[in-house]
């Protein structure tokens, strides 16, 4: 059984830094793309980032291109998720999600990021 | 940025009554692979997202056959035939074709 499982969300200043993980478990780690996906309280579903079976391609959203960075460690079967300069808006439940194709097909529990003075 | 556009916003159907689902994209999802880069997926109060449909019109794994997606190009449709009581939620529509990935604003589905 595929899982994936977030941690590392927290309450923090603006302006700090988190990072975020994702443990998988149940497939073979080093064999898929992965992603994170967001969603602000009450709102909607956005899409942060993705990363390539090895971790040499990446791609950002706009709203966090420069401040994030994605990353993973195959032997570990670890996703992460490095957030810099983090803003009010930066505000979520951060999902870690597999990807197959395209789309993602298995989803963690999330991770709440709360930023506030 | 393709910009994905749901509708209605908000549903409220009777238990047994057909339900659908509007998504269109601003550009064709269409790949040169022939594939269709468009899924919807559903996310029930209190849990994550969960996958429903792929490539247009496939089911993901366990998902009842009264959802069916159809569309192609710009346009796309979910419908369920017999809305059950475990059906709500929100649904969104996602285009995969390119980053950044973009879902739509989301459709919320209530129970009358």
């Amino acid at each position: 059984e595929v899982q994936l499982v977030e941690s590392g969300g927290e309450l923090l200043q603006p302006g700090g830094s988190l990072r975020l993980s994702c443990t998988a478990s149940g497939f073979t780690f080093s064999t898929y793309w992965m992603h994170w996906v967001r969603q602000a309280p009450g709102k909607g579903l956005v899409w942060v980032s993705r990363i390539n079976e090895d971790g040499s391609v990446t791609s950002y959203a706009d709203s966090v291109k420069g401040r994030f960075t994605i990353s993973r460690d195959n032997a570990e079967n670890t996703l992460y998720l490095q957030m810099n300069s983090l803003r009010a808006e930066d505000t979520a439940v951060y999902y870690c999600a597999k990807d197959l194709s395209g789309r993602q097909d298995n989803w963690g529990q999330g991770t709440l990021v709360t930023v506030s003075s | 940025d393709i910009v994905m556009t749901q509708s209605p916003l908000s549903l409220s159907v009777t238990p047994g009554e057909p339900a659908s689902i509007s998504c269109r994209s601003s550009q064709s999802l269409l790949q040169s692979s022939g594939y269709t880069r468009f899924d919807w997926y559903l996310q029930k109060p209190g849990q994550s997202p969960q996958l429903l449909i792929y490539l247009g019109f496939n089911r993901a794994s366990g998902v009842p056959d009264r959802f069916s997606g159809s569309g192609s190009g710009t346009d796309f449709t979910l419908k369920i035939d017999r809305v059950e009581a475990e059906d709500v939620g929100v649904y969104y529509c996602m285009q995969a074709l390119e980053p950044p990935y973009t879902f739509g604003q989301g459709t919320r589905l209530e129970i009358k």
